[in-house]
């Protein structure tokens, strides 16, 4: 019973690294996104898929990159980290209908860039 | 536009006690509704959501939730709380069939021994 499934957990880059986040669900949902979560703030949306081959900017999308290449995958690419770039990240999926609309969540990745 | 506001940013209360987390909402058409749950170091759980069937919903781990319509509030309760409750909680509003969720800031729940 996976549900959405992100890599790794933890990670800690230095400023200019580039890395990608993971992230697979497999519940067959046509929504993804990407979201980061900072104190106090609650979830900003990053980036947001709509299927395969369809995806578009949330609120604070700079610094990142994303594709959708198949149904179950969703990557989140950060290209030279920055700072501001430290953060928890989280994925998530929802179907296009039903089920309430109930959005998932993976476990999380805490980044820290330094 | 949607909107929800957490009223609470922090909420102690004494084991065995009830729980009351308060979020209000703006949305021009019958939203979903969602409490979510977040522990330490973990992802987010759903606890609850409210999809214009009955008013009254109940979750998991005794929690539930009443919409109010003419109020436009969607609190969270709990008649006792146990030390595990303590988290951080997040109250969601979606309109159904697109991909916007709007959250709160979230209510951190402490749980006095």
């Amino acid at each position: 019973n996976a549900g959405v499934t992100q890599t790794p957990k933890f990670r800690i880059l230095k400023i200019g690294q580039s890395m990608t986040l993971q992230c697979t669900q497999d519940m067959n949902h046509n929504y993804m996104y990407w979201y980061r979560q900072d104190p106090g703030m609650g979830l900003k949306l990053i980036y947001y898929s709509v299927g395969a081959g369809i995806t578009d900017k949330g609120e604070v999308p700079n610094g990142y990159n994303v594709s959708r290449s198949t149904t179950e995958d969703f990557p989140l690419r950060l290209e030279l980290a920055a700072p501001s770039q430290t953060s928890v990240y989280f994925c998530a999926s929802s179907p296009l209908s039903g089920d309430g609309n109930t959005i998932y969540f993976g476990e999380g990745s805490w980044l820290t860039v330094v | 536009a949607q909107s929800v506001t957490q009223l609470d940013s922090h909420v102690s209360v004494s084991e065995g006690t009830p729980v009351l987390l308060r979020c209000n909402y703006s949305s021009s058409y019958s939203p979903s509704l969602f409490w979510y749950v977040q522990h330490p170091n973990k992802g987010l759980q759903l606890l609850l959501k409210y999809t214009s069937a009955a008013t009254l919903v109940k979750g998991i781990n005794g929690f539930e939730a009443e919409f109010k319509k003419s109020e436009t509030s969607f609190h969270l309760t709990k008649p006792s709380a146990h030390m595990s409750d303590a988290a951080e909680y997040f109250c969601v509003v979606s309109l159904s069939g697109t991909y916007k969720y709007i959250f709160g800031t979230g209510t951190r729940l402490k749980v006095l021994a």
